[in-house]
């Protein structure tokens, strides 16, 4: 299986901050890798799709990089609704196995 | 745009088995697979498997392998989650998703809302 290891576990920032979650394959998974908003006892949502395509409505300030086992996802001005827990997964091969979690907390 | 609607919570106990179903709704998805993620309480996601309705054909991950069974109806609009043998750390929220549309990505762009599956004696 491949495994994903994202970094941090936990954030604390505050509102127009830019911040940055990491997010790492332990083998290539081309560009394969999704980044997911999850919000208490809601459903998770998908932000960004093979690493850097926006998802329809995701806001622009949400923006994704990367290739082969290193990934990023940045939001470049937080705003009061983005302090949520982003999951990143990759979709190269089954099983598709998530990252486990970052927990974005208002400073 | 498709909507997946899921069945009620679930009370069970140990050793038993729960079936969680995963209906759309505004659109086809028998094309499309459909993954079950599941997330205990506090903790992470964990992709579970996926079927492709409209030929059946099922992905299971490894720690599943022999407890999960995903099945499609035959019109291939509601898809349905058996997992028997059920333990204790079983108890999370089990949720269905789907693949997006049009794309290679495999990134699953809809979700239904969430089933509560709680196994205790």
């Amino acid at each position: 299986d491949i495994q994903m290891t994202q970094s941090p576990s936990s954030l604390s920032a505050s509102v127009g901050d830019r911040v940055t979650i990491t997010c790492r394959a332990s083998q290539g998974i081309a560009n394969y890798l999704n980044w997911f908003q999850q919000k208490p006892g809601r459903a998770p949502k998908l932000l960004i799709y093979t690493t850097s395509n926006l998802e329809s409505g995701v806001p622009s300030r949400f923006s994704g990089s990367g290739s082969g086992t290193d990934f990023a996802l940045t939001i470049s001005s937080l705003q009061p609704e983005d302090f949520a827990a982003y999951y990143c997964q990759q979709s190269f091969a089954v099983p598709y196995t998530f990252g486990q979690g970052t927990n974005l907390e208002i400073k | 745009q498709v909507q997946l609607v899921q069945s009620g919570a679930e009370m069970k106990k140990p050793g038993s088995s729960v079936n969680v179903s995963c209906k759309a709704s505004g659109g086809d998805i028998s094309s499309y697979a459909i993954n079950w993620v599941r997330q205990a309480p506090g903790e992470g996601l964990e992709w579970m498997g996926n079927i492709i309705p409209i030929f059946g054909t099922t992905n299971y991950a490894q720690r599943f392998q022999g407890r999960l069974t995903l099945t499609a109806d035959k019109a291939a609009t509601t898809v349905s989650m058996e997992l028997s043998s059920l333990r204790s750390d079983d108890t999370a929220v089990y949720y269905c998703a789907k693949v997006k549309p049009y794309s290679m990505s495999n990134a699953f762009d809809v979700w239904g809302q969430g089933t509560l599956v709680s196994v205790s004696s």
